[in-house]
């Protein structure tokens, strides 16, 4: 089985930056990706980590820990825009990716 | 704009009618997948087809039946449903190539509501 854990709200400042941790459990391990969902829309895809270490993509930044079972995405430059629920999703064996119950990020000016 | 197309964006239906919902991408993706969505919760997964056939079930109701008629069609049919499976239903794609992950893409979902 697996278990994925993050925090359920966060608040931060336009410009500031801000991290948002996952911390899981699993019994197979083929990837942690993560996804940003706009209220009422579909998840958009932003980072995936297989291996340790930090990927960066432009604004967002995402770091695995395989042997502590832990994950971050980082948000930088914060924009209004960002503000959404942040989904952290592992995907074990087969094409079974399970989400995490999400992280609302509000961005205030 | 999405790439993974889904139809109809709206429903609402009565607890004896019969529906379905469909979903279609053209990226060439061989791994189509149906999630429920209820309000301020995760997507949940409910079925996988992988190169058309039926790879996971997560112990979904039978009046929830998935189809898969080609590599770019899925349908989910509905049938004898309860007012507590009103969600949003998610279709997403994604390649299958091996050991390679791909991330999913999703479709915008279609809102539906049991009466």
């Amino acid at each position: 089985g697996q278990n994925i854990d993050q925090p359920t709200e966060m608040t931060a400042t336009e410009g500031a930056i801000v991290q948002i941790n996952c911390t899981y459990q699993t019994s197979g391990f083929n990837g942690l990706f993560w996804y940003q969902q706009h209220a009422g829309e579909a998840p958009t895809f932003l980072s995936y980590n297989v291996l340790d270490g930090l990927e960066e993509k432009g604004r967002f930044s995402s770091f695995l820990s395989r042997s502590k079972g832990y994950s971050y995405l980082l948000l930088k430059e914060l924009q209004m825009k960002d503000s959404a629920s942040y989904l952290c999703a592992l995907k074990a064996a087969g094409n079974k990716l399970t989400f995490g119950g999400g992280t609302r990020v509000l961005v205030k000016p | 704009d999405t790439e993974v197309t889904q139809t109809p964006k709206h429903l609402v239906m009565g607890m004896t009618n019969k529906k379905s919902l469909k979903c279609e991408q053209h990226m060439g993706h061989r791994a189509m997948y149906w999630y429920k969505q209820k309000a301020k919760k995760p997507p949940e997964l409910m079925f996988v087809y992988s190169y058309e056939k039926l790879s996971i079930n997560e112990s979904v109701p039978s009046r929830f039946s998935p189809e898969c008629p080609n590599s770019s069609l899925l349908n989910l049919h509905l049938h004898a449903l309860q007012p507590e499976d009103s969600a949003l239903y998610l279709c997403a794609s994604s390649q299958e190539q091996g050991n390679y992950n791909s991330p999913l893409h999703f479709g915008n979902g279609t809102r539906l509501t049991v009466t």
